[in-house]
């Protein structure tokens, strides 16, 4: 069955760091590739998508992600957190033209003030 | 626009007990999804409905049930609660053609 690991289940990082989260997929055919956050007491939302096109894609509040086909990955990054990133983080790919979204585990993390 | 919107935000059963989650979106989205959130397990999906007057299974629709009651509405419903249903479940709605979903805040919801 085609999956979404995200390897990384909590990552502590200190303001001023700089932030990659590790996302992979398995399925060889096309994708559609998603970032979504949950702050805490909030619910999900998009912060970056890929479709298509550049594989460098940018998203809200400073977040970027790559899409490496070669890999299976779509790893999201951010040069420089602020505490106000703290939230969990979840990875989300839908397959060919379905519209069903299969989810990583999700990531937390903690930034220190 | 209020969005997607979940009733109620938190509830505690009893085993055995019943209860529906209400789900209702006003951005005229035809498809409209249920999810379970566990810890370590990421989102599980428990029924869709890709339009009004169709739902189908996810990946864990045993011991729950859905009603697609309009456009705008989409209900889950526990007939028997058990303790492993104890997790936060969340709403969602895409329009057709587009992959992004929206969420409503989710109910927690505890079963003793």
């Amino acid at each position: 069955a085609q999956s979404v690991s995200q390897h990384n289940h909590h990552v502590i990082l200190s303001e001023a760091a700089s932030l990659e989260l590790g996302c992979n997929y398995s399925y060889g055919g096309t994708v559609n590739l998603f970032w979504y956050v949950q702050y805490p007491g909030q619910h999900l939302q998009l912060l970056l998508k890929y479709f298509s096109g550049d594989p460098l894609v940018k998203g809200i509040k400073g977040f970027e992600a790559e899409f490496i086909k070669s890999k299976f990955s779509f790893n999201l990054r951010k040069p420089s957190v602020q505490w106000s990133d703290t939230a969990e983080y979840f990875c989300a790919v839908t397959l060919d033209s379905n519209y069903q979204l299969i989810w990583g585990a999700g990531t937390k993390l903690i930034i220190k003030p | 626009n209020a969005g997607v919107t979940q009733t109620p935000k938190f509830q505690v059963l009893k085993t055995g007990q019943s209860m529906t989650l209400q789900c209702a979106q006003d951005m005229n989205h035809n498809s409209m999804y249920w999810y379970r959130q566990d810890p370590g397990m990421g989102l599980r999906l428990i029924y869709y409905s890709a339009s009004e007057g169709t739902t189908d299974k996810g990946e864990v629709p045993n011991g729950y049930n859905v009603s697609r009651l309009n456009k705008r509405e989409f209900s889950l419903r526990l007939e028997s609660a058990a303790p492993s249903q104890t997790s936060v479940y969340f709403c969602a709605s895409t329009r057709t053609g587009n992959y992004e979903q929206y969420f409503g805040p989710g109910t927690r919801l505890t079963v003793t």
